[in-house]
């Protein structure tokens, strides 16, 4: 079954960092690009980050470039997001998505897997 | 840069069809097409419906389809059921940010 499970998500002050995770499975992930796409209470879908196949390629919204680090490790099938200097404005469900393209490079690309989500919640 | 311009709501009767729109700019929508649409049922992984416009992912039903028309695409959905009611999203590739969503429309089945 293909599969993404986000985690890492939960409580946090502004300005402190958080990692989020995501797990994937049932396809051959170091063949497509990954992103993260985020939703604000009562909010539309708001694109984060893109990583390439091979990380060669990463692309930001101007909302967190900057602050928020993306990356992935191959071997473990895995996804991160590293999220720094953390503001009121970042807190969201946070769901991790597959690239429909194969070999994108992490830029545009239609989402064709989802994962349910990670909450992070920011307050002080 | 703002969100692509969708409706806040759209209704419909089963059996019917209606139609969502996504309306953009030069640099997105009315320039490429790299379009996409989204369904969410709040609570559950948004999935991917229609992409680059018009095209149909496996196991999405041909009662969705997609088409653009300069600055504005569009979502149709005939033979409207209650398992539609969902909220759809749009998005865009776009030179400015890549990555643009639209602001969701939500989708009432009477």
């Amino acid at each position: 079954e293909v599969q993404l499970v986000e985690s890492g998500g939960g409580l946090i002050q502004p300005g402190r960092s958080l990692r989020l995770s995501c797990a994937a499975s049932g396809f051959t992930f170091d063949d497509y690009a990954m992103h993260w796409v985020r939703q604000a209470p009562g909010k539309g879908l708001e694109w984060v980050s893109g990583i390439s196949w091979s990380s060669g390629s990463i692309v930001y919204a101007d909302s967190v470039k900057g602050r928020f680090t993306i990356s992935r490790d191959n071997a473990r099938n895995s996804l991160y997001l590293q999220m720094n200097s953390i503001r009121a404005e970042d807190m969201a469900l946070y769901y991790c998505a597959k690239g429909h393209t194969y070999g994108g490079n992490g830029g545009y690309d239609a989402f064709d897997i989802w994962g349910q989500g990670t909450m992070v919640t920011v307050s002080s | 840069q703002s969100a692509l311009a969708q409706p806040a709501s759209v209704s419909g009767s089963p059996g019917q069809s209606i139609t969502i729109s996504c309306t953009g700019t030069s640099t997105d929508v009315t320039t490429y097409n790299y379009v996409s649409w989204y369904q969410h049922h709040p609570g559950k992984a948004p999935k991917l419906m229609i992409y680059d416009v018009s095209k149909r992912p496996s196991g999405i039903s041909d009662r969705f389809s997609g088409s653009k028309s300069g600055n504005t695409a569009s979502l149709t959905i005939s033979g409207l059921q209650a398992e539609d009611e969902a909220d759809y999203y749009c998005s865009s590739y776009t030179t400015r940010t890549h990555v643009l969503f639209g602001g969701g429309t939500k989708l009432t089945v009477l």
